[in-house]
């Protein structure tokens, strides 16, 4: 899987969008990016994920650069409630055989 | 959505001693699932594979006589933490891909070992 570089930490004020970054700059054709987060001393969230289209759920959008080195995960209008730590993760589709490989993430904090 | 129930959320529990932590998909079956491990402000580091009806895969550097992992039915499989030590306090998850686009997490068991 290509590997995947992340801000350490970001801040954002409540009720603005946050914009965290990912670069996967050795990214293949048939890979994936997908994103996950994880709220202090709980497992891992499913946020989204994409090909190369940009995609939106009531979570949050995914924006993929046309040649797909990087991308930028939005939460529209942030909230308390979405301090987490953010995981970028590139792969080759859902394959239930393999395990998601966490890098270190981008520590998201919100405030009022 | 899929659910992934882990349990005990919380252990503790005394040197030498064995704990047994439970993960079950509620809802879809799993014919492989994940354990991971997190200690403070690190990310999850992947332990071992479970795999239904056969032997786990490990993955190096852990050790496979003292993270015992049994996959006995499609929906649970179980992480026995043997003779733990205070260097095995950590927070374990487990993880079941469904057949779809995501995976789904435990929420996590906090080991303490005194």
């Amino acid at each position: 899987d290509a590997k995947t570089t992340q801000p350490t930490s970001m801040d954002c004020a409540e009720g603005r969008a946050a914009n965290l970054p990912c670069n996967h700059s050795t990214i293949s054709g048939n890979e994936y990016v997908y994103w996950y987060r994880q709220i202090h001393s709980q497992g891992p969230q499913y946020i989204i994920h994409g090909l190369k289209n940009n995609e939106t759920n009531e979570m949050a959008s995914l924006i993929i650069t046309e040649d797909r080195k990087s991308s930028t995960l939005i939460l529209p209008h942030a909230t308390l409630r979405d301090t987490a730590v953010y995981y970028c993760i590139v792969r080759v589709g859902h394959q239930a055989g393999t395990a998601l490989i966490f890098g270190k993430g981008t520590t998201l904090s919100v405030s009022s | 959505g899929a659910v992934v129930s882990q349990h005990p959320s919380r252990v503790i529990c005394k040197s030498g001693t064995s704990v047994k932590i439970e993960c079950r998909s509620l809802d879809f079956q799993a014919t492989t699932m994940f354990w991971y491990r997190q200690f403070p402000k690190q990310s999850l580091m992947l332990m071992a594979t479970s795999n239904e009806g056969s032997k786990a895969t490990y993955e190096q550097g852990v050790e496979k006589d003292k993270f015992l992992i049994n996959h006995a039915s499609l929906t649970l499989s179980t992480l026995t933490v043997t003779s733990a030590h205070p260097e095995d306090s950590s927070f374990y998850i487990c993880s079941a891909p469904d057949t779809g686009s995501e995976a789904f997490f435990g929420q996590g068991t906090r080991l303490t070992v005194v």
